[in-house]
């Protein structure tokens, strides 16, 4: 079985300030790690996913993430988020095998102030 | 090119009625996924077609709940004897066939309200 945790219900911001947010994952398998962000009223887009290799991620609209496997980690990161990166961002994590479900945690909402 | 497609995008409906929620996956993409998301949380896994058939129907709360994919494109999840506790936006996804490294890619949705 596989579980995520984000640790962060909810992230207030300034407008170009950096952003974090946290995701931790349990899995007695290997897994893919995903962040999907979910703006208002509508579905899931794909921000970036961790498969294998290099450990550091980079994204759509400048966003990355690093896998970190000791401490279970894949934590997503910003450095200067703009007024449209207000939303909720979900980490995921699917098994190796084809048509592995995905596994999500229970969401971050972004709020971006200017 | 399109993406997946839902309908309705909202319905509202009577406790004890029956729905049917539908999903049109984007073109070639042979995995179907959908998705249960209540408020305030991440959305949950219902059941996965692989082709026509159910391949994983795992995640499906109670037999009130049934999906089907008869020609391997278009997929209805079924609710009958609908409970205040099924509204949720419900979440279509569709990916490629191959290993579980294809992203899925989700549609807008379909907010279900049981009055």
């Amino acid at each position: 079985a596989q579980s995520v945790t984000q640790l962060d219900s909810q992230v207030p911001v300034f407008e170009e300030a950096p952003v974090e947010l946290r995701c931790n994952y349990s899995s007695s398998v290997s897994v893919y790690l995903f962040w999907y962000v979910q703006y208002p009223n509508q579905g899931l887009q794909l921000l970036l996913k961790y498969l294998s290799g290099s450990t550091l991620v980079k994204g759509i609209n400048g966003f990355e993430a690093e896998f970190n496997k000791s401490q279970t980690s894949f934590h997503l990161r910003k450095p200067s988020v703009h007024i449209s990166d207000t939303a909720e961002y979900f980490c995921a994590v699917s098994g190796l095998s084809a048509g592995n479900k995905l596994t999500f945690g229970g969401g971050t909402r972004v709020l971006v102030k200017p | 090119g399109a993406g997946v497609s839902q309908t309705p995008s909202n319905k509202v409906t009577e406790k004890g009625k029956y729905v049917e929620l539908r999903c049109d996956p984007i073109s070639g993409h042979t995995a179907l996924y959908w998705y249960r998301q209540s408020l305030g949380q991440g959305p949950e896994f219902l059941i996965y077609f692989q082709g026509t058939g159910a391949a994983d129907d795992s995640g499906l709360p109670n037999d009130r709940f049934f999906a089907v994919r008869p020609e391997g494109s278009v997929s209805t999840l079924k609710i009958q004897r609908t409970e205040r506790g099924d509204s949720a936006v419900y979440l279509c996804a569709s990916s490629r066939p191959d290993r579980g490294n294809q992203p899925q890619h989700f549609g807008d949705g379909t907010r279900l309200s049981i009055l």
